[in-house]
């Protein structure tokens, strides 16, 4: 079965300063997608960033990248200049049929 | 506005009195998913359905039903609710298999007393 781990439970990071959050996950599949959702305290689920795994080539999104590590098994997410807005809790999910969850990562930022 | 609909937001009810938490979306999406959500568990997948009457077990479906008689609605239904169900829930949906992801709910916050 699929699993999708994210070993950093809170990071912490100041204004304008780059973060980097960890995933990895286990699959014997070779085409599937991965995803980083936020979810701020008004709980709403939003997609930050999606990654085909056929493509190794790093998908970005404006503040928002990741680094696609295939054969590693890796995807983790890093933001640039981040904002007070950035704070919440970022869930790292995989996807064949079904989206499977890590645990997330609790993400505080100061000023 | 395209988006997912789940109703109600805050539910509190008492052991063993059945309950519906509906899901509607408006997209034509083909698969829609339902999550739990606990600390320190992430989401957990409940159930999931990728066609109208085709429904399939997550990792959590105990305690739970679920039916996809219309392509919009995917309804969660409690039939005997206990405290262990106490809960944030979610439901999503999306177009299919591929780089779209799901589209989430508001959540349902569900309290068994």
């Amino acid at each position: 079965a699929q699993t999708v781990t994210q070993s950093q439970p809170e990071m912490s990071v100041q204004e304008a300063e780059t973060v980097t959050l960890s995933c990895t996950y286990d699959t014997s599949e070779s085409d599937y997608y991965l995803f980083w959702y936020k979810q701020p305290p008004s709980r709403q689920m939003i997609l930050v960033i999606r990654q085909e795994a056929y493509k190794q080539q790093n998908a970005t999104e404006n503040r928002f990248s990741v680094n696609f590590q295939k054969a590693a098994k890796s995807f983790s997410l890093k933001i640039s200049d981040s904002q007070l807005g950035d704070a919440a809790m970022y869930f790292c999910a995989y996807q064949r049929t079904a989206l499977i969850f890590g645990k997330g990562t609790t993400l505080s930022v100061s000023s | 506005e395209a988006q997912v609909t789940q109703n109600p937001r805050y539910l509190i009810t008492v052991t063993g009195k059945k309950l519906t938490v509906t899901c509607s979306q408006n997209m034509n999406h083909e698969y829609m998913s339902w999550y739990r959500q606990d600390p320190g568990l992430g989401l957990r997948q409940i159930y999931y359905s990728m066609n109208v009457e085709v429904t399939d077990k997550g990792d959590v479906p105990e305690g739970y039903k679920v039916s996809r008689k219309e392509k919009r609605n995917f309804p969660l239904i409690l039939e005997s609710p206990s405290p262990n169900q106490t809960s944030l829930y979610f439901c999503a949906s999306s177009l299919g298999w591929g780089s779209h992801g799901y589209t989430f709910g508001s959540g349902t916050r569900l309290t068994v007393v």
